[in-house]
């Protein structure tokens, strides 16, 4: 199994629907984060989590929302989905340590029609 | 806020060709990373960068800290077409627990067999 696993791999929806993206980890780390990944915009930081009580906007937090049910898992949400929020969305982990990096998930390709 | 400049934005080469390319920083860097991500997944950690000069090589990849701290470079040797990808920079300002990475915008390399 993946160190981190992402579900749905691939999703459409419509316009004004609600969606959870979901990620879950093996790694035993403590911080989670979640990104969106536009052509030529690189990674954009969209909320990010230290522990299961601490959570924190990114650069791109409007929209979203976010859930850190426990140490292992780490769910994004759209409320109400618009169309310019189709992207590629990645779940990462690292540990206090952050020097050592980050581990990512293989991604949710989300379209909103 | 912080950010990253990473060059060029695409390379079109052909196999067994070198490859450069860098990332430069407004702001001095504690730690340099460099990603590679493969069509469909996410980026996976290549090469740590901790020193200022430090220089690291992992196979045909030799990626390098800039001695002024704002720079990083990361070069492949001998190219095949499995290089192909986008290759990511990421910096923490200011490293150990308390510092998020910030991406640069990557690097699209194509290889021509």
């Amino acid at each position: 199994d993946a160190d981190v696993t992402q579900t749905p791999r691939n999703r459409i929806t419509k316009t004004g629907k609600r969606i959870m993206l979901e990620c879950s980890q093996t790694k035993g780390h403590d911080r989670m984060y979640w990104y969106r990944q536009d052509p030529g915009l690189g990674l954009q930081l969209i909320y990010y989590s230290f522990d299961v009580k601490d959570i924190n906007k990114g650069e791109i937090s409007d929209g979203y929302s976010v859930s850190r049910q426990a140490q292992a898992k780490f769910s994004l949400s759209l409320e109400s989905a618009i169309p310019n929020q189709t992207a590629l969305y990645f779940c990462a982990t690292s540990d206090f340590r952050v020097n050592y990096g980050y581990t990512f998930g293989s991604g949710t390709r989300l379209t909103v029609v | 806020g912080q950010q990253l400049n990473q060059s060029p934005q695409s390379m079109f080469i052909q196999e067994g060709e070198d490859v450069s390319m860098n990332c430069t920083s407004s702001s001095i860097f504690n730690t340099w990373l460099w990603y590679k991500q493969d069509p469909g997944e996410g980026p996976v950690l290549l090469i740590a960068l901790y020193k200022a000069g430090e220089l690291t090589s992992n196979g045909r990849l030799t990626a390098q800290f800039g001695i002024t701290r704002k720079d990083s470079f990361l070069n492949i040797s001998a190219s095949i077409p499995s290089d192909v990808g986008i290759y990511f920079c990421a910096g923490s300002a200011t490293g150990g627990s308390q510092g998020n990475l910030i991406f640069g915008k990557g690097t699209k390399l194509s290889v021509k067999p």
